[in-house]
Parts: C-alpha cells; structure tokens; sequence
C-alpha cells in the first residue's frame, strides 16, 4: 500500500501564476518529511526537512509546510526554471537514510 | 547533489552480463544508501551501508544484487547476470550520521543502466 501520496500527478502553470502541491501520508511515527527537485537525467535536489506539524520552511520562491497528515510546497510567482519533479518522501524508522517517496508532480511552467 | 560522485552515469549490458556502479559518499559522510528508479515509479530503497558493514538490505532483491562499502574506496552495487528488468536508474545518496538529528541524505546523479 502506498504510504506517500503526491498529487496532483502533473501541473502546468503559467509564469507568475502560483499554487500548491500535495503530499500526504499515512505513515505513523513520522520522523521528517523531505521534499527533493528532480530534473530530467538527474538525481533528487534536496530542498527541505520538516519535522513536526506546524513546521514551515521557506526557500527563494518555496514554502513547504507541514501538519500531521500532509505537506504542502507551495509556489510562489513561478519561473519557468522552477519547471522540475518535485519529491516528497518520508523517513519514518529510527534510522536516517531509509526514505519512502511518494511518485512526484511534474510541475511544468510556461512563459 | 554536489559531491556525490557515481559512475558510470550510463551503462548498457547484455543479458546475463554483469554490472557494476561506484558510489563515492561527499567528504566526510560514512553512511551511504542505494536506490532505484524504475521507468514510471517512484525512488524505492534498496540498500544502507556502512563502512564494511551492511545496515539494512531489507530493499534488496534476493537474487543477483549485492552491495559492499569497503574500508578504502568507493560503495559498489552489483548486479549480476542482469535482466531487461534490471534497467533502471540506480542512485546514490550519503549522509554523515546515522542518527536522525537534523541531518538530511544528498543524492548523486544517478547511474543508468539499461539491459538489451
């Protein structure tokens, strides 16, 4: 069974429109939920960690929240260079390192 | 992704051949972990390694994969007698801890390996 559902799948924005991307769990014991870039023939770019609900992290035109049963990455003004898969994965064992990604959303943004 | 280093970034082998992928963790991390990317799935974990020690190989196959971290050089994943199956993208990632205390896991660029 799935433990970590992204949606939606695919996204195509305007430049400067913004939105939100979904991630939610059914994971118990969470210890932090990660969200990671993908480009295309590249590896997982990681962007944040969060670790109790309530928690926000922002980065340039990203903000990822969390509570306990989803994450929010929200985009704000995107550009096209924004254009990625973006990750979320959940570590919920007592070891870093095992991580249980959820299958993406291709996020495309167009001038 | 900057200092995780893998190769070969591509790979192409014949049925039954073998294959091998090199991992070098970013300077300073000891812990290293393999996973992989099959074509329309998510990143699933294969492997958690320590230097000469295996963590946790509870992600990987039975048969054919197997995975080292020596005391001197690179982490190696082995394939043998691969399958079209087997084609994929493996990846690899390093942290510098074992405890979960804020650290967070990098990841390479990922190897490619395709069966024909």
């Amino acid at each position: 069974e799935d433990q970590v559902t992204q949606s939606p799948e695919a996204l195509r924005l305007q430049e400067g429109e913004s939105s939100s991307l979904n991630c939610s769990y059914t994971v118990s014991g969470l210890r932090g939920l990660f969200w990671y870039r993908q480009d295309p023939g590249k590896g997982p770019e990681f962007l944040f960690t969060l670790y109790s609900a309530g928690e926000e992290k922002e980065k340039e035109r990203l903000k990822a929240t969390l509570t306990k049963k989803e994450s929010f990455l929200h985009i704000t003004a995107p550009k096209p260079e924004d254009s990625a898969t973006y990750l979320c994965a959940v570590d919920r064992g007592s070891t870093l390192g095992r991580l249980y990604f959820g299958r993406g959303t291709q996020l495309t943004v167009w001038p | 992704n900057a200092g995780v280093m893998q190769n070969p970034r591509h790979l192409v082998r014949r049925r039954g051949q073998e294959a091998r992928l090199r991992c070098s963790p970013m300077k300073g991390h000891s812990h290293v972990y393999w996973y992989r990317q099959l074509p329309e799935e998510g990143l699933k974990f294969m492997v958690y390694l320590q230097k000469e020690n295996i963590i946790d190989e509870s992600g990987m196959p039975k048969e054919r994969f197997s995975a080292e971290f020596p005391k001197e050089g690179p982490s190696i994943l082995r394939i043998q007698q691969v399958v079209r199956g087997d084609s994929a993208a493996y990846f690899c990632a390093s942290s510098p801890a074992r405890d979960f205390s804020g650290n967070t896991i990098y990841f390479g660029e990922g190897s490619w390996l395709t069966v024909v």
